[in-house]
């Protein structure tokens, strides 16, 4: 059962481009979402995360919209580099338990 | 401080065999969580430890999965009689109630099954 479903699967944005992830979830408890950044051979790493009192959420290039009623959030990386090419997760939990993953989009920005 | 440890990094077992894998998290954290990532795939949930008290199992694949932290600190994950649907990497993460739910993982173990 995919309770967050995760688009697109991969994705090629040029140097300076705007990279978008979107998500969606099923389990209305979900209360938690964060976005996680793993490089090969690395653990994830949390990104920015968002709480769904809020609809928008920005951390220097990271944004996160969330839509409650449509169940939807997606990440978009302003003025994407190179540093940037991973793969990301958009993540759901509730309360201090389990993170349920989407099935990760692979980014490649190109020089 | 240290971030989240976890040994070996690789292993390489025949099918039938056990393995132990283990998990140091940052000092001090009393969540402790186990996930499966199989190659291509987001991480999916194993386990979780609050202090020494597992809470929460239900992510266990089969009996042959079996998870312990005895002191609340370090943790081990055991695979019995492993099969080739075992491999994948295997990921720690630990929380603190003071930082809310952000969990913190480690660099994973690598498990191939042959």
């Amino acid at each position: 059962q995919q309770q967050v479903k995760q688009s697109p699967q991969s994705l090629i944005v040029q140097k300076g481009g705007i990279s978008i992830i979107n998500c969606a979830y099923e389990n209305t408890a979900f209360d938690y979402f964060p976005w996680y950044q793993q490089f090969p051979g690395k653990g994830p790493a949390l990104l920015i995360a968002i709480r769904p009192d809020v609809s928008e959420k920005k951390e220097g290039r990271f944004t996160i919209s969330f839509n409650k009623s449509a169940k939807q959030f997606s990440l978009h990386i302003m003025d994407s580099q190179p540093g940037d090419s991973a793969t990301y997760f958009c993540v759901a939990g509730t309360g201090r338990r389990a993170l349920t993953f989407g099935s990760g989009t692979r980014l490649q920005v190109q020089p | 401080g240290a971030g989240v440890s976890q040994s070996p990094r690789y292993k390489v077992a025949k099918r039938g065999q056990d393995v132990a894998l283990r998990c140091d998290p940052i000092s001090g954290h009393v969540s402790l969580f186990w996930y499966q990532q199989a190659l291509g795939q987001g991480p999916e949930f194993l386990t979780y430890f609050q202090n020494e008290a597992q809470l929460d199992k239900s992510g266990l694949p089969s009996d042959r999965f079996f998870a312990e932290r005895p002191e609340g600190s370090v943790s081990t994950l055991k695979i019995q009689r492993t099969q080739q649907e075992d491999s994948a990497v295997y990921l720690c993460a630990s929380s603190s109630p003071g930082q809310g739910y952000e969990q913190y993982f480690g660099p994973g173990t690598r498990l191939t099954v042959t």
